[in-house]
């Protein structure tokens, strides 16, 4: 099994609202990460967890809230989002450092 | 610092030609990974092949093979007998500073003609 699994796949949210996007993965992997990406650019790296704990964080706003309840879950917690992150979200997660991630299919996140 | 170019932002192919995708890269370590990853327009971001720089032979997956060339920095994907299926975004990355981050490629949009 190399699924990753992010739900929604699709989400609305208005400026005020809080969501989170969920992703899970049963692979044994110990490194997960959320990457953003815009249209026509590579993903742009958010954030990494490593055996559940936050190791990267790249100077990402504090309106997006990432958390590992365990070894196989990620969560981003989103809150007074702008327009402007709008943006796939991916998830991904691989053995460890410098090894093949493997990616779900993203949540097309819209904020209005 | 560690970069990445693919230098064809697009590119037309025949069904059932083959195709080679460019990615020249430019690292100081002395050892490293070099990614190719395929995005359809579905989103989801499909890991493709890996090449490491002290193997000795280019990496080959099913109809995906590289042509790691690695005293010009040159990792090109080349995909055999292509199939409309492989229209897609490919990127190629490299980890950076052999950690969890990855430069990526700014892509190179293929489309597959019947």
């Amino acid at each position: 099994d190399t699924e990753v699994t992010q739900t929604p796949k699709h989400l609305v949210m208005g400026m005020t609202n809080k969501k989170s996007l969920k992703c899970e993965q049963h692979m044994g992997h110990r490194a997960m990460y959320w990457y953003k990406q815009k249209a026509k650019k590579p993903p742009e790296l958010m954030f990494v967890y490593s055996y559940e704990k936050l190791s990267i964080n790249e100077s990402v706003p504090s309106r997006f809230s990432p958390e590992c309840p365990n070894s196989s879950l990620l969560n981003l917690h989103l809150h007074a989002l702008q327009p402007e992150d709008s943006a796939l979200y991916l998830c991904a997660s691989s053995i460890t450092a410098n090894t093949e991630a493997f990616f779900g299919q993203g949540t097309r996140l819209t904020v209005v | 610092a560690q970069k990445i170019t693919q230098t064809q932002p697009g590119m037309f192919v025949q069904e059932k030609e083959a195709v080679t995708l460019d990615c020249t890269y430019d690292t100081s370590d002395p050892s490293y990974g070099l990614f190719w990853y395929k995005q359809p327009s579905s989103g989801e971001m499909i890991f493709l092949i890996y090449q490491g720089s002290y193997d000795q032979q280019n990496a080959t997956e099913g109809r995906y093979s590289l042509n790691f060339q690695k005293a010009r920095k040159s990792a090109n994907l080349v995909i055999s007998a292509s199939q409309l299926g492989d229209s897609a975004m490919y990127f190629c990355a490299i980890p950076r500073d052999s950690n969890y981050q990855l430069i990526w490629g700014a892509g190179t949009k293929l489309i597959i003609k019947p």
